[in-house]
């Protein structure tokens, strides 16, 4: 079955960086553009980034941009968020979520996601 | 940036009555690029919906979606006791917003 796992969330002070990981499985990784959403506490969900499924494109939500950089890695099955420069306003639980369908091009309709990993930037 | 603004912000209804979540956007949504998904405390979201009538595989049907341009419903015929959650719609297409959400709560 298909299965979205991430790892990599913590606490961290503002201005520090921090690596997110989503293990996938289950399906054919390599075909499948992947996003990453994040939602604040008690907040309603807010889409971040996503890669394709080749990793050639990226596109990125204005909030993030220049801070934070989608990768995956296709022989690991894997997908990161590098997170530098974070902000108190960064705190979320981070959920990497596929889109559907597979294709060269993403859709932003996603059909699974992981149970999330939670970011907190304090001091 | 399309804002889209979902009502009520809590519905209070009884097992095996009926909901109807309302979602409106800013501007018209094209091609009807609107989808609807559930989330339940301490959980992931899970699509319900897209194109903003599809079901999306294993969702029952009592769960459908309608509308159009910029007004669209989700609309649940008979409230399981499982279905009480928060839901929330999106737009997508060049780039994608979510609503605020409409938590359904047992009355």
């Amino acid at each position: 079955q298909v299965q979205l796992v991430e790892s990599g969330g913590g606490v961290v002070q503002p201005g520090r960086s921090l690596r997110l990981s989503c293990a996938a499985s289950g399906f054919t990784f390599s075909s499948y553009a992947i996003h990453w959403v994040r939602q604040a506490p008690g907040k309603g969900l807010e889409w971040v980034a996503v890669i394709s499924y080749d990793g050639s494109n990226k596109y990125y939500a204005d909030f993030v941009k220049g801070r934070f950089t989608i990768s995956r890695d296709k022989s690991k099955n894997t997908l990161y968020l590098q997170m530098n420069s974070l902000r108190a306003e960064d705190t979320a639980v981070y959920y990497c979520a596929r889109d559907f369908p597979p294709g060269i091009r993403w859709n932003y309709i996603l059909d699974f996601w992981g149970q999330g990993t939670l970011v907190s930037v304090s001091s | 940036e399309i804002v889209l603004t979902q009502s009520p912000g809590t519905l209070s209804l009884s097992p095996g009555e009926r909901a109807t979540l309302s979602c409106r956007a800013s501007q018209s949504v094209s091609s009807n690029y609107l989808a609807w998904y559930q989330q339940k405390p301490g959980q992931a979201p899970r699509l319900l919906i897209y194109g903003a009538f599809t079901r999306a595989t294993g969702i029952p049907d009592r769960f459908s979606g309608s509308g159009s341009g910029t007004d669209f419903t989700l609309t649940i015929s008979r409230l399981e006791p499982e279905d009480f959650a928060v839901y929330y719609c999106q737009q997508y297409g060049r780039s994608t917003f979510f609503g605020g959400g409409t938590k359904v709560e047992i009355k």
